[in-house]
């Protein structure tokens, strides 16, 4: 098993420009969720999924957008990047705490610059 | 909403002596997790703990949960140069569905 994988590993955008990060796991897990990692901020929530065809805010939303069209892959949109979303994005599954296996697994993260 | 608070920041210890970090919720946990994220790595999970006062041990590593679930900590004994890295504690209440990170210690450790 892969785990969890995301593509790309490294991206550098311009102010304004699009882009879409994807997240995938071969695991089965319902549960997915995107963060974002900054110096001295821990990770912080941007969107979560609980199921195929199901999205959530999280903590930090705004700025993002994200599907769920497959059980396997959750993708994260950036519209128009800003500045201010320069960060590393971790992607993580879990199996979804009503079955009680709440461990999360993270994938190696994108680091993503925006100039 | 809940809060998840975690002492200290930063802390630099010589190889063999103790570290302890502390985590502290704002609400009552239905969980918590701890996860080890080592330079330019991704988070890892450590453990978790569920019942009020639960006491786990994995070798050099001891996690406690405190009794009204809304604080937790984690021990490391004597620690070693491999333990070098960032310790986040992670809590759930019963009504979310997602974890919320504390903002992690990092932990250096000097030969």
């Amino acid at each position: 098993n892969a785990g969890v994988t995301q593509t790309p590993k490294f991206r550098v955008l311009k102010t304004g420009q699009s882009m879409t990060l994807l997240c995938a796991q071969d695991m089965n897990h319902e549960y997915m969720y995107w963060y974002r990692q900054d110096p001295g901020m821990g990770l912080r929530l941007i969107h979560y999924s609980v199921g195929e065809g199901t999205t959530a805010k999280g903590e930090v939303p705004d700025g993002y957008n994200v599907s769920r069209l497959k059980k396997q892959n959750f993708l994260l949109g950036l519209e128009s990047a800003a500045p201010s979303q320069t960060s590393v994005y971790f992607c993580a599954s879990t199996w979804g705490h009503p079955k009680g296996q709440e461990t999360q697994y993270f994938g190696p993260g994108t680091r993503l610059l925006v100039l | 909403g809940q809060q998840v608070m975690q002492i200290p920041q930063y802390q630099h210890v010589q190889e063999g002596e103790d570290f302890t970090t502390y985590c502290n919720s704002s609400t009552t946990l239905s969980n918590i997790q701890w996860y080890k994220q080592r330079p330019g790595g991704h988070p890892v999970f450590l453990i978790q703990l569920v019942k009020s006062g639960e006491v786990k041990k994995q070798k050099r590593l001891t996690f406690q949960f405190g009794e009204a679930k809304k604080n937790s900590s984690l021990h490391i004994t004597a620690t070693q140069t491999t333990d070098v890295g960032t310790y986040f504690c992670a809590g759930r209440s019963n009504s979310g569905y997602a974890l919320n990170f504390g903002k992690g210690t990092s932990l250096l450790v000097t030969p």
